[in-house]
């Protein structure tokens, strides 16, 4: 099932503040975000893992509520290279238990002006 | 490492033509993944492979599209026929082993089918 994001928008000046939310209706133990470039491919940003683990981006920070079955990404202090669209994310498992596939939301799309 | 090659960049063609898009993964990576991204449907997983076998293909639309790995460092993905719906930008992702790790996306095939 498709995790759902908020907002579909949002833009920023240069210097503002962002929050993206991933919202999931299954149980969670991970969630992956990426960003996404107009015209260009997606690019990994971090990992967060239960327990509170994180694997990624230095200057991004995100939280995850495994409870919640959400998580968030900050942005803080924007830049221009900011802007993309910000997607997240969830992992499925197949039924051996070896493999997971990774199902992403819609996005969200994040512009930030000079 | 020249990371995910894909080929071609850009293919047009008329409806019912066959298409196949092409996959060069990173060297070293066990998994491979095809994805279809569009303004309406968002970023979907179409296929992947872990050790060029084929895990899961149930997002493949139909049986108009197949998808190979006949080694390590190749994959196809083939429509045919293909139809104007299948218009999309179409990406290959590889990931190390083990799973729930950074994907790395190739720069994709932007698809249009006329």
């Amino acid at each position: 099932q498709q995790p759902v994001q908020s907002p579909q928008a949002v833009i920023l000046r240069e210097g503002e503040d962002a929050v993206i939310n991933c919202s999931s209706s299954k149980a969670l133990y991970s969630v992956h975000w990426y960003r996404q470039k107009h015209g260009e491919a997606p690019v990994f940003l971090m990992i967060l893992l239960k327990g509170g683990e994180q694997k990624g981006h230095e200057k991004i920070s995100a939280s995850f509520n495994e409870k919640k079955q959400q998580s968030s990404l900050y942005l803080t202090a924007s830049q221009l290279s900011y802007s993309g669209t910000y997607f997240c994310g969830t992992p499925a498992v197949d039924s051996g238990g070896s493999n997971y596939k990774l199902t992403f939301g819609k996005g969200t799309l994040l512009t930030v002006n000079p | 490492d020249a990371g995910v090659i894909q080929s071609p960049r850009h293919e047009v063609t008329e409806m019912g033509q066959e298409v196949t898009l092409r996959c060069k993964p990173i060297s070293g990576h066990d998994y491979l993944f095809w994805y279809r991204q569009t303004m309406m449907r968002g970023l979907e997983l179409l296929i992947y492979f872990n050790n060029n076998v084929p895990i899961d293909d149930s997002g493949m639309p139909e049986d108009r599209f197949s998808a190979k790995m006949p080694n390590a460092s190749f994959s196809t993905l083939k429509i045919q026929p293909s139809e104007p719906r299948d218009s999309a930008v179409y990406f290959c992702a590889s990931e190390g082993a083990g799973g729930l790790d950074e994907q790395f996306f190739g720069p994709g095939t932007r698809l249009t089918v006329l």
